[in-house]
């Protein structure tokens, strides 16, 4: 059972560039978030995709975007990067379901480098 | 000001010592979540605590959810060279994740 999958795992990028990163929740999921997490920071939610839709979004500006596709898999686009960009990409998939039950799990991450 | 306050951020320890981070806050909270992130992951859940008061145990960890609900506390111990990593706390509304600043813990052999 593969759990979540992204890439690429590193990648470096110019200042005004586009970037786009991938997802693969685990088996069975069909919800994904992105989080994004600074050097020594805790992750900040961006945002959240169920049924290929934008269902919850957090404190980030529209040059964040995403998209989720029929098989639950996700992207996450980021334009006109900004050196303040980089950090740890991190997606994460679970269920619809709420509840202390329903276990959130995340991939390995993409580091994002912005010169 | 974050929702969750952690403490310390940063911990090293021998071998075999005995530690405990925090999480704090001034709200209250139906549940409350512990993550451990090791270098080059992602968060890999801990444990969930529901009931005011509540102790669970995982091993050598113990974690404490508080009589009021806003606050909890994690104990280690005789920590080992594996339990290196960051500690984060978080609260989950509707599987939206909402993190402390961590607590990156090192212990030295």
């Amino acid at each position: 059972d593969a759990g979540v999958t992204q890439s690429p795992t590193h990648l470096i990028k110019t200042r005004g560039q586009q970037v786009t990163l991938r997802c693969s929740p685990k088996s069975g999921h069909d919800t994904v978030s992105w989080y994004q997490q600074a050097l020594g920071q805790g992750p900040q939610f961006i945002f959240q995709y169920y049924e290929e839709e934008e269902r919850q979004r957090g404190n980030f500006p529209d040059r964040f975007s995403g998209h989720q596709f029929p098989n639950y898999s996700s992207e996450l686009n980021v334009n006109a990067l900004l050196l303040g960009d980089s950090a740890l990409y991190l997606c994460a998939s679970s269920l619809r379901m709420t509840g202390p039950g329903n276990t959130i799990y995340f991939g390995e991450g993409s580091w994002l480098t912005v010169v | 000001t974050q929702l969750l306050e952690q403490s310390p951020q940063f911990l090293s320890i021998q071998e075999g010592e005995n530690l405990t981070v925090y999480c704090n806050s001034s709200s209250v909270f139906s549940s409350l979540q512990w993550y451990r992130q090791e270098p080059g992951e992602g968060p890999v859940l801990l444990v969930t605590v529901v009931t005011g008061g509540e102790v669970k145990k995982l091993k050598r960890l113990t974690f404490q959810f508080g009589d009021a609900r806003k606050d909890s506390s994690l104990h280690i111990t005789a920590a080992q060279p594996g339990d290196t990593g960051l500690y984060l706390c978080a609260v989950n509304a509707g599987n939206m994740l909402t993190f402390g600043g961590g607590t990156r813990l090192m212990v030295k052999p």
